[in-house]
């Protein structure tokens, strides 16, 4: 039982490049979510999905798009890297959308020059 | 607007000594509070869930306390050691609302 997984764990990106940031869990949850972690903020929330099949904004969606590919997996693409969103990306899921605890991925340190 | 503010200074205490931890918010009516910690290079990990009409719940050496009058949660660690240090991380979830809001963290160390 892995928990929750990211792939890939570093990247660096030239601003302008694209890249899909990986999630899955093994926990048969309904929902997942996307965060970023900058330094001297909280954990803010990209995109979420309350159920396979569904997906919507968060608190800082703009220049990512997401994808539940399955109940398993939920995925984060940055169609053209920024500097700004150099980061720390957190997968995370839950059970449902009944205020239960969240569990995290290891996260994914993204770098864009 | 709406903000939560944990403690902004880094907490460094004595092995064996209570580490108090503060969540403070504005503008929010929460339902739920969590606590996560967080290590270096990880990501974070639940520890406590506290209701809006719960004042206090415990889990072996962690506290936590809810004031929704003063709109506050406080965590302590009791008896704490080394592998306490870590990020401590407060978390609300709105009455209306399912998803997360957390706090920039608190970071603790603890002195052996």
């Amino acid at each position: 039982n892995a928990g929750v997984t990211q792939t890939p764990k570093f990247q660096v990106l030239k601003t302008g490049q694209s890249m899909t940031l990986q999630c899955a869990q093994d926990m048969n949850h309904n929902s997942m979510y996307w965060y970023r972690q900058d330094p001297g903020m909280g954990l803010r929330l990209i995109y979420y999905s309350a159920s396979e099949g569904t997906t919507d904004k968060g608190e800082v969606p703009n220049g990512y798009n997401v994808s539940r590919l399955n109940k398993r997996e939920f995925s984060l693409r940055l169609e053209s890297a920024a500097p700004s969103q150099t980061s720390v990306y957190f997968c995370a899921s839950s059970a449902g959308t009944k205020k239960e605890t969240q569990y995290f991925g290891p996260g994914t340190r993204l770098l864009v020059l | 607007s709406q903000k939560i503010e944990q403690n902004s200074e880094a907490l460094n205490i004595q092995e064996g000594k209570t580490a108090t931890l503060t969540c403070n918010y504005t503008n929010y009516s929460p339902a739920y509070l969590q606590w996560y910690r967080q290590d270096p290079g990880r990501g974070p990990v639940f520890l406590l869930l506290i209701r809006e009409n719960e004042k206090e719940k415990r889990k072996e050496r962690l506290k936590v306390t809810f004031d929704t009058t003063l709109k506050q949660s406080l965590f302590h660690i009791t008896a704490s050691q080394p592998a306490d240090s870590a990020t401590y991380l407060c978390a609300l979830v709105p009455s209306n609302d399912y998803k997360l809001s957390f706090g920039a963290g608190t970071t603790v160390t603890v002195r052996a």
